[in-house]
């Protein structure tokens, strides 16, 4: 089956620093990642669709300069943090699909930020 | 926009069988998810609907109203592991097919 991976799987940061998070798909080319983050108890919320080689569709409410993100290549997108804030702490999750048609979405094992 | 209701919390007991509903209303349906999630773990895929009607998986079946926008989630045999939460999704075309996850239904497996 398709595998994506995330790393790092947790990270602990200061409040003001930056933290980079990469999703990967391993073993097939993802023309589109979803970036997802959920608050304890909560479920997901989509926060930006990326497709390779494109600027990332942001969601409402979601500020694309404090999150941003890259999709350079068909296996890897980042989610960069930027002046993270105790607020940002969260479990941060991708997901990948083949194409924009498939229904089949994989998601990564996900990312605790714990902002201090 | 879309909307999507299901249950916050379920307690059923091991070897019974329970049914999670969910309801949801968007404007570009294109199929609906269950995902299972466990405490701290990314959610994994159980089905996928879209077309009306039941799909059955092993312990496992889903079933779609689209003229209802309503979907259920029917888990048989319950075992202890199954304690989760049941996550319902709807994929909508309109902005780009994304996918729109409910806020989750936790499930307690009692012995």
């Amino acid at each position: 089956g398709a595998v994506v991976s995330q790393h790092p799987s947790r990270v602990i940061c200061k409040s003001g620093t930056s933290v980079k998070i990469e999703c990967r798909s391993l073993d097939f080319q993802a023309t589109t990642m979803f970036w997802y983050r959920q608050f304890p108890k909560k479920s997901l919320m989509l926060m930006a669709t990326s497709n390779e080689g494109s600027k990332a569709t942001y969601e409402q409410g979601v500020e694309k300069d404090k999150f941003l993100i890259n999709h350079a290549s068909l296996t890897l997108s980042t989610l960069t943090v930027t002046s993270a804030h105790p607020e940002d702490s969260s479990f941060y999750i991708c997901s990948a699909s083949s194409t924009v048609l498939s229904y089949e979405q994989y998601f990564g094992p996900g990312t605790r930020l714990t902002v201090t | 926009g879309q909307n999507i209701d299901q249950p916050t919390e379920m307690t059923a007991t091991e070897g019974a069988i329970v049914q999670i509903n969910c309801t949801y209303q968007t404007s570009g349906f294109n199929g609906l998810f269950w995902y299972q999630q466990h405490a701290g773990e990314a959610p994994t895929f159980l089905s996928y609907n879209v077309l009306d009607g039941l799909e059955e998986k092993g312990r496992f079946s889903s079933f779609l109203s689209r003229s209802k926008g309503y979907s259920y989630l029917l888990l048989k045999e319950l075992q202890m592991k199954d304690s989760a939460s049941y996550l319902c999704a709807v994929r909508d075309r309109t902005g780009g097919f994304k996918t729109i996850f409910g806020a989750g239904t936790r499930l307690f497996v009692k012995a």
